[in-house]
């Protein structure tokens, strides 16, 4: 079974640019999670999905970012602009509502200059 | 609010010995416990979990218990090797299923020399 899919693995860009980073969840998980991960920090939640439904924002900043989830299958994750704070892992997860265990994908690692 | 508190690193051992990794959490329901591992270059992967006090969760020779009197879930591993060089994160998450969200320690570096 393929896992959880993120792409680009490594994103470098200057502040002020927008940058979009895309997640394709492991087949048949409903739930999708995006986290940011500072460097020397554990995960914290951005947003959730339930299918394409967004069910908890409330750590989105909603000035610059935004997500989505066309279809209840992959989702984006949009910044923009991007500031130097942004720099972090991304992280993309899905849940298996069997064993209720989210799946991380390997991160997209973002750098704003 | 809920939160993980985790012993900080680095933490250094030499191969075959004994690991102990502190984690507690303040909650205000019943929590499921977690240890998530990620090696170098990849991404998170899920160690062992307990849904309830004096649960055991196990895998890959690490063992940690659901503590409820004293809100722990210490990992443990009775002789680690140099392939269990990597990062580990205490979590918990209430109210499972799909209302929950994972909230992450900040993560213990385990570095183990031959």
């Amino acid at each position: 079974e393929a896992g959880v899919v993120q792409s680009p693995r490594y994103k470098i860009i200057e502040k002020k640019q927008p940058v979009a980073f895309w997640c394709n969840p492991i087949s048949g998980h409903n739930t999708l999670y995006w986290y940011r991960q500072n460097l020397g920090q554990g995960p914290e939640l951005l947003i959730r999905y339930e299918n394409e439904e967004a069910v908890d924002d409330s750590q989105l900043p909603k000035d610059r970012f935004s997500a989505e989830r066309l279809k209840g299958v992959d989702s984006t994750l949009k910044i923009q602009p991007a500031e130097l704070g942004d720099s972090a892992v991304y992280l993309c997860a899905t849940r298996d509502r069997y064993t209720d265990t989210q799946y991380f994908g390997p991160g997209t690692r973002l750098t704003v200059l | 609010g809920d939160s993980v508190t985790q012993m900080e690193g680095p933490v250094t051992l030499s191969e075959e010995a004994f690991l102990t990794i502190n984690c507690t959490y303040t909650a205000t329901g019943y929590p499921s416990l977690f240890w998530y591992v990620q090696y170098p270059g990849e991404g998170l992967q899920l160690l062992l979990k307990a849904t309830k006090a004096d649960d055991k969760g196990s895998n890959k020779g690490f063992e940690a218990t659901y503590r409820k009197e004293t809100t722990s879930f210490h990992l443990e591993k009775g002789s680690v090797q140099v392939s269990d060089s990597a990062v580990y994160f205490c979590a918990l998450i209430i109210g499972g299923g799909s209302q929950g969200n994972l909230i992450f320690g900040k993560g213990t570096k385990l570095s183990v020399k031959p």
